[in-house]
């Protein structure tokens, strides 16, 4: 089956730096690379994906950028703000077969003010 | 808000007890999963069902059960319950199969003591 690494499990900047969290997923077949925000006793919620017809997308102040040879994707988030501090999860699924979202397991992102 | 709906927000309840966990998708999706977080840890996938028909497995206990109705409405039953099931659990639902974009509810929180 699937799995997904996800580094670091930890990283803090300074408010207005860059943070860039990174996944590494095994199943070639995988096409479909979302990241969700996870607030302290909240809802995961979806900020952005991407599908592997693509390399890169962007929504203002997030990007995430996939690599299907190496197979690893990448979530970056630029000028960050004390508001971005939370838990960010990778995930990887598939069209075929088992298609539920293999997790990655967390990076707690603190952002300094 | 997501636009999924789960009850409780909160359950206690002892050990060897049975619990039943209830969520609402969004309007017009079909399928639904459930997901365990337990403290400071990443998401697990326990199972999926899309139109009233299990999809795919993932993770789950033989304690544990769920099901979709006719209504999409889908309920986790979680029995024989001990302490190592306190947990948080999401539900999420996503329009189909094929397009993965999954969308998570508010969870239910369960302490067993």
């Amino acid at each position: 089956g699937e799995n997904v690494e996800q580094h670091p499990s930890t990283l803090s900047v300074q408010e207005g730096d860059s943070a860039v969290i990174k996944c590494t997923y095994s199943d070639s077949a995988s096409n479909y690379f979302p990241w969700y925000k996870q607030e302290l006793g909240k809802r995961p919620q979806l900020i952005i994906d991407i599908r592997s017809n693509v390399g890169e997308k962007k929504d203002q102040r997030i990007a995430v950028t996939l690599n299907k040879t190496a197979k690893h994707f990448s979530l970056h988030i630029t000028e960050t703000q004390p508001e971005d501090s939370a838990v960010y999860f990778c995930a990887a699924s598939r069209d075929t077969g088992r298609r539920a979202l293999t997790f990655g397991s967390g990076t707690r992102l603190q952002v300094q003010p | 808000d997501s636009g999924v709906t789960q009850t409780p927000k909160h359950l206690i309840t002892a050990t060897g007890q049975r619990v039943t966990l209830r969520c609402s998708p969004r309007s017009g999706d079909l399928s639904v999963y459930w997901y365990q977080q337990s403290l400071d840890q990443g998401l697990q996938f326990l199972i999926q069902y899309y139109n009233g028909e299990e999809r795919a497995k993932g993770n789950i206990l033989e304690r544990f059960s769920a099901q979709q109705f006719p209504d999409l409405h889908s309920e986790l039953n979680l029995s024989s319950l001990e302490l190592g099931d306190s947990a948080l659990y999401f539900c999420a639902s996503s329009v189909g199969p094929v397009k993965e974009t999954q969308y998570f509810g508010p969870g239910t929180r369960l302490l067993v003591l």
